[in-house]
């Protein structure tokens, strides 16, 4: 069974800082990799999409990476502002037959104060 | 390009009760995953429909239930609700083509209370 870990729990930073969010998963056989932020009582925000064969991925001011093998992915997120506070959500598809569904860390209580 | 959309936003019910939630794909989506988010659990798979049959079912009773249409909308069903019911319920989609595995959207999302 495929579970997913998301390390550290919360994190705040002042504005400008670069973080990174790390993100855990203990099957290796997974298809692809989704980033997603979310907005208190709102629904989710696809961040970035990671292919199995893929390396990292990168939009703007993020950059994710994912080492298959080890079972590891990382958020990294460039010169943070306030509007970056949300939760960050990582999920693992596993393809196949599991292709619909998506298997969600906890997920991290990003804060950035100003 | 509209995005994914979800009716009604708010739903109160009573123990016992039961309540349909809709969603309405992007268009030319034909994939639907639906996922039961609460404090406790975080976000959990309920099911997915493609092609208006159902292709994974997560570890839910028979209580949850649902259907696709033949224009991709899907609507799930929860009979007899339990105050554990209560949770934010979120469906996204997906352009599913073949066995191409695609990004998933998803919707804001219907947040039930169980009374």
């Amino acid at each position: 069974k495929q579970e997913v870990t998301q390390i550290p729990a919360a994190l705040s930073v002042p504005e400008g800082e670069n973080l990174v969010l790390n993100c855990s998963f203990t099957d290796s056989a997974i298809y692809n990799l989704q980033w997603f932020r979310q907005d208190p009582g709102k629904g989710l925000t696809s961040l970035l999409l990671i292919q199995s064969s893929q390396r990292e991925q990168t939009s703007g001011r993020l950059n994710a990476s994912l080492d298959k093998s080890s079972g590891r992915s990382t958020l990294y997120i460039a010169a943070s502002q306030p509007g970056d506070s949300a939760t960050y959500l990582c999920a693992v598809n596993a393809g196949g037959t599991s292709y619909g569904k998506l298997t969600f860390g906890q997920g991290t209580i990003l804060t950035v104060h100003p | 390009k509209a995005g994914v959309t979800q009716t009604p936003r708010y739903l109160i019910k009573t123990r016992g009760q039961q309540v349909t939630l809709s969603c309405s794909p992007i268009s030319g989506h034909r994939s639907v995953s639906w996922y039961q988010q609460t404090p406790g659990q975080g976000l959990q798979f309920l099911f997915e429909y493609f092609s208006e049959t159902q292709r994974n079912k997560g570890n839910f009773p028979g209580r949850f239930s649902g259907r696709q249409f033949s224009n991709s909308r899907s609507e799930m069903n929860v009979s007899t609700l339990e105050l554990g019911d209560s949770a934010l319920y979120l469906c996204a989609s997906s352009l599913r083509t073949g066995f191409q595995y695609n990004e998933q959207f998803f919707g804001p999302g219907t947040r039930l209370t169980v009374l």
